[in-house]
């Protein structure tokens, strides 16, 4: 079975600043997508950003980015400029392609504070 | 307004006595799922549907049912709770393949007393 692991269960960071938020994965496919998604503490669950494995290009969202290193299985988040509502848990997931559509593997999360 | 719909917001329950949650989504939306919440255990998936009467069991799937009747609908069913079964539930759905992400409801709290 795929897994997801965040090692990070807490990160803070300064209004203004820049975070970066950890994932690693393992898997055997070669066709697989990465999510990352955010939940507030209104506990709705907010999709943030996705990247294709198959695409070299990391994935960007306004001030959310990727680093997608495939060959490490390795999936980070970085948050540029940091803001107070961007406080909340965030879960790192995986979801293979193929006959795997459909079923999405998350991480633990991590929580991530902002400090004004 | 795009949105999964899931009833309750909150339960409590007896333990054995059965219950259904349900979950709807206005998006035609091939995909549905349901997740359970737990502290430190980041979301996992209890089962989900690729469409009209085709599901699959996900990671946790013991000791709950679905079904899929209708494309909207998606309901959860426990026929017997247990207080292991206490957590935070989330419905969602996704186009054709899921690639895209799921969106989710806005979650239940079932408490099994």
């Amino acid at each position: 079975a795929q897994t997801v692991t965040q090692s990070q269960p807490e990160m803070s960071v300064q209004e203004a600043e820049t975070v970066t938020l950890s994932c690693t994965y393992d898997t055997s496919e070669s066709d697989y997508y990465l999510f990352w998604y955010k939940q507030p503490p209104s506990r709705q669950m907010i999709l943030v950003i996705r990247q294709e494995a198959y695409k070299q290009q990391n994935a960007t969202e306004n001030r959310f980015s990727v680093n997608f290193q495939k060959a490490a299985k390795s999936f980070s988040l970085k948050i540029s400029d940091s803001q107070l509502g961007d406080a909340a848990m965030y879960f790192c997931a995986y979801m293979a392609g193929g006959t795997s559509y459909g079923k999405l593997t998350f991480g633990q999360g991590t929580i991530l504070t902002v400090h004004p | 307004e795009a949105q999964v719909t899931q009833n309750p917001r909150y339960l409590i329950t007896v333990t054995g006595k059965k219950l259904t949650v349900t979950c709807s989504q206005n998006m035609n939306h091939e995909y549905m799922s349901w997740y359970r919440q737990d502290p430190g255990l980041g979301l996992r998936q209890i089962y989900y549907s690729m469409n009209v009467e085709v599901t699959d069991k996900g990671d946790v799937p013991e000791g709950y049912k679905v079904s899929r009747k209708e494309k909207r609908n998606f309901p959860l069913i426990l026929e017997s709770p247990s207080p292991n079964q206490t957590s935070l539930y989330f419905c969602a759905s996704s186009p054709q393949g899921a690639r895209y992400g799921y969106t989710f409801g806005s979650g239940t709290r079932l408490t099994v007393v």
